[in-house]
């Protein structure tokens, strides 16, 4: 089945640690998209890549870093700068020529 | 800079008791407007998309419509199984990033 998978589902760091959140997707999508969900926020744009080897930072980006170097993959790394990470962290991805967002199950982040 | 807003916050409706809710929105040239679901500790889920001013879509029990300033997602006889957080988001011209409001949480009592 085409989709979207994120690892891990949950994920604990402690403080001063870089974390890499993993985003696969086989449903051959051009874009692919970072967000940070916190309670009563909403959905916050992190960073986003529209080809291989090119992405653009949102409205978040301070603290985090991605790469895009296959099409199927997108990983976010939560770096040690990132002052407050505890989120659910959700990927998502666009079909070239299409609107329409399909999104993965989400990782929470936990700082300990 | 893109904008949307959504009303109320929370809604809490008796099965059968039907509403709507509201996104508001500003963006420099509208190229989609999109409705999803979110189930706790879920991705969302994609409901509908609308690009221009007086369409509707519907799926079930929800109906979504678009005015060049809001849409709204009416839910008809609600049941506790549409009980979830309903985001809405916009895309412009201007880039390629969906726009999310904060969401209303729906909850459909019995």
């Amino acid at each position: 089945d085409g989709g979207i998978t994120q690892s891990p589902k949950y994920l604990f760091r402690k403080e001063g640690q870089n974390v890499t959140l993993s985003c696969e997707q086989n449903l051959n999508h051009d874009a692919m998209y970072w967000y940070r969900q916190d309670p009563g926020q909403g959905l916050r744009l992190i960073y986003y890549s529209q080809i291989v080897n090119d992405f653009q930072k949102g409205d978040i980006a301070e603290g985090y870093s991605v790469s895009r170097e296959k099409k199927e993959s997108f990983p976010l790394t939560v770096t040690s700068a990132q002052k407050n990470p505890t989120a659910f962290y959700l990927c998502a991805s666009i079909r070239q020529g299409s609107t329409e967002a399909f999104f993965g199950q989400g990782t929470r982040l936990t700082v300990v | 800079e893109d904008q949307v807003t959504q009303s109320p916050e929370a809604l809490r409706l008796q099965e059968g008791e039907s509403s709507s809710l509201n996104c508001s929105y500003t963006v420099s040239g509208l190229r989609g407007l999109f409705w999803y679901r979110q189930d706790p500790g879920k991705g969302p889920e994609f409901l509908f998309t609308l690009y221009s001013a007086g369409e509707e879509k519907e799926k079930e029990r929800l109906k979504a419509t678009l005015t060049k300033k809001e849409s709204f997602l009416h839910i008809t006889a609600p049941k506790p199984e549409d009980s979830a957080t309903y985001l809405c988001a916009v895309q412009g011209y201007s880039g390629y990033a969906l726009n999310f409001g904060k969401g209303t949480s729906l909850l459909v009592t019995p």
